[in-house]
């Protein structure tokens, strides 16, 4: 059963970086077929995706944030991260970390969905 | 950019009746690229549907998918207590890559 699990501080002050771990259990982010994303609610919202990465360590991010956002893998770890740079208060929001699956699609591209989710982890950008 | 939209925003049922909600495409996308998804409070979405039909695993076969083209709806035969929660469309792109996601239907009592 594979697992996430979001880390990471609670309240970040406006203007500095938000970092997010996620650690993966049960499964292997060196695995091919699977890309490792983070997407974010904001409170009572709808959900965002914000970008991912393959094991091949590219990486692919929301043009409304491509600017500011960084993902990362860390494979001795078994662990993908997140950063945010200079956050404003519409950053705060509840962030999950989640896989993306391959499914082939005969004839066309492949298509991904989301199996499996982090709990999430909410964070305040706040003075 | 593909945008979805779902309706109806709320669906107010009874244990036992039918669900039926939509999410409708911008424009004209392939089936396979469809994907729901369950979110209850407090808790991370849970994927129910991909492939606009296939259900993911140990989802119950109360739940059914269909749809092409610009129109795609979750059907819910059935109302069980357990499924007074939020549904979101989402689709995926591959060139350039993304997903974007409808923004969510919330079937209450």
């Amino acid at each position: 059963q594979v697992q996430l699990q979001e880390s990471g501080p609670g309240l970040v002050k406006p203007s500095q970086t938000l970092s997010l771990t996620c650690t993966v259990s049960g499964g292997s982010v060196s695995s091919s077929g699977y890309y490792w994303s983070w997407i974010r609610q904001h409170p009572g919202k709808g959900l965002e995706w914000i970008g991912d990465i393959y094991s091949s360590r590219s990486t692919y991010y929301n043009p409304s944030l491509k600017s500011v956002v960084t993902i990362s893998l860390d494979t001795s770890k078994n662990q993908f991260s997140l950063r945010l740079s200079s956050v404003t208060a519409a950053d705060t929001a509840m962030y999950y970390c989640a896989r993306a699956r391959r499914l082939v699609v005969v004839g066309a591209a492949d298509t991904y969905y989301f199996d499996y989710w982090g709990q999430g982890t909410l964070v305040t950008v706040s003075s | 950019e593909i945008v979805l939209t779902q309706s109806p925003g709320t669906l107010s049922l009874s244990p036992g009746e039918r669900a039926t909600l939509s999410c409708r495409a911008s424009q004209g996308v392939s089936s396979s690229y469809l994907a729901w998804y369950q979110q209850k409070p407090g808790r991370a979405p849970r994927l129910l549907i991909y492939g606009a039909s296939t259900r993911a695993t140990g989802i119950p076969d109360r739940f059914s998918g269909s749809g092409s083209g610009t129109d795609f709806t979750l059907t819910i035969s059935r109302l069980e207590p357990e499924d007074f929660a939020v549904y979101y469309c989402q689709h995926y792109i591959n060139s350039p890559r993304g997903f974007t996601f409808g923004p969510g239907t919330k079937v209450d009592i």
